[in-house]
């Protein structure tokens, strides 16, 4: 069966600093890919995504994606953390040509000032 | 202009009621979902309409039963609530099944 892991489920890091979140997926094929962010009280938004294509994708706010078929990994990473992207980060899959979409259990970020 | 609109933001009620929650989406897209995150921020999706036609129906009780009546609307109608029913509800849409989604604000069901 189809998933999506993202082993940390906490990440503490310093304002400032470089950040990268994981993501694994299990998948027959290459899926469609996705990163969402949630902060708090709010619904998701979409960070970035990864359909085809050059495999290090850029998104909003500053955040880049790469994507590893060898590793089944999709990684989000920002080189420098700001205190407003404490929030909630989901990975996403999306089987290609099916109806399918498995989201990840979320990482939580927290930045230290 | 919100793009993906939900109503009530929050929803307190009592075991054994019923209730539904409405979702509009202005961005002309085609398909429609509905999620119920719990506390734990594990997001699980319920039920899925591609232009009026339900195409994701997942394991869920059938209390809950979704209504298109356009491809801008999904609502979702919960029959006698219970305490497990708690949690944030979202409603999302994408232009097509599989693309990227585009979140409403939740509504928060209390069951008390």
């Amino acid at each position: 069966a189809q998933s999506v892991t993202q082993p940390d489920i906490h990440i503490t890091v310093s304002e400032g600093a470089s950040l990268e979140l994981r993501c694994n997926y299990s998948y027959g094929a290459t899926p469609y890919l996705f990163w969402y962010v949630q902060s708090p009280g709010q619904g998701l938004q979409l960070l970035l995504k990864y359909f085809s294509g050059d495999t290090l994708v850029q998104g909003i706010k500053g955040f880049e994606a790469e994507f590893k078929r060898s590793q089944s990994s999709f990684n989000l990473r920002k080189p420098s953390v700001h205190w407003s992207d404490a929030a909630e980060y989901f990975c996403a899959v999306a089987e290609v040509g099916t109806y399918k979409y498995i989201f990840g259990t979320g990482t939580r970020l927290k930045v230290l000032a | 202009d919100t793009a993906v609109s939900q109503t009530p933001k929050y929803l307190v009620t009592q075991m054994g009621n019923d209730k539904s929650i409405k979702c509009e989406q202005n961005l002309g897209h085609d398909t429609m979902y509905w999620y119920k995150q719990d506390s734990k921020k594990f997001l699980k999706i319920m039920f899925s309409y591609n232009n009026k036609e339900l195409i994701i129906n997942e394991t869920v009780p059938n209390r809950f039963s979704p209504k298109s009546p356009d491809k801008a609307h999904l609502n979702l109608h919960i029959n006698s609530l219970e305490l497990g029913d708690s949690a944030v509800y979202f409603c999302a849409s994408s232009p097509q099944p599989g693309y990227e989604q585009f979140f409403g604000p939740g509504t928060r069901l209390t069951v008390l």
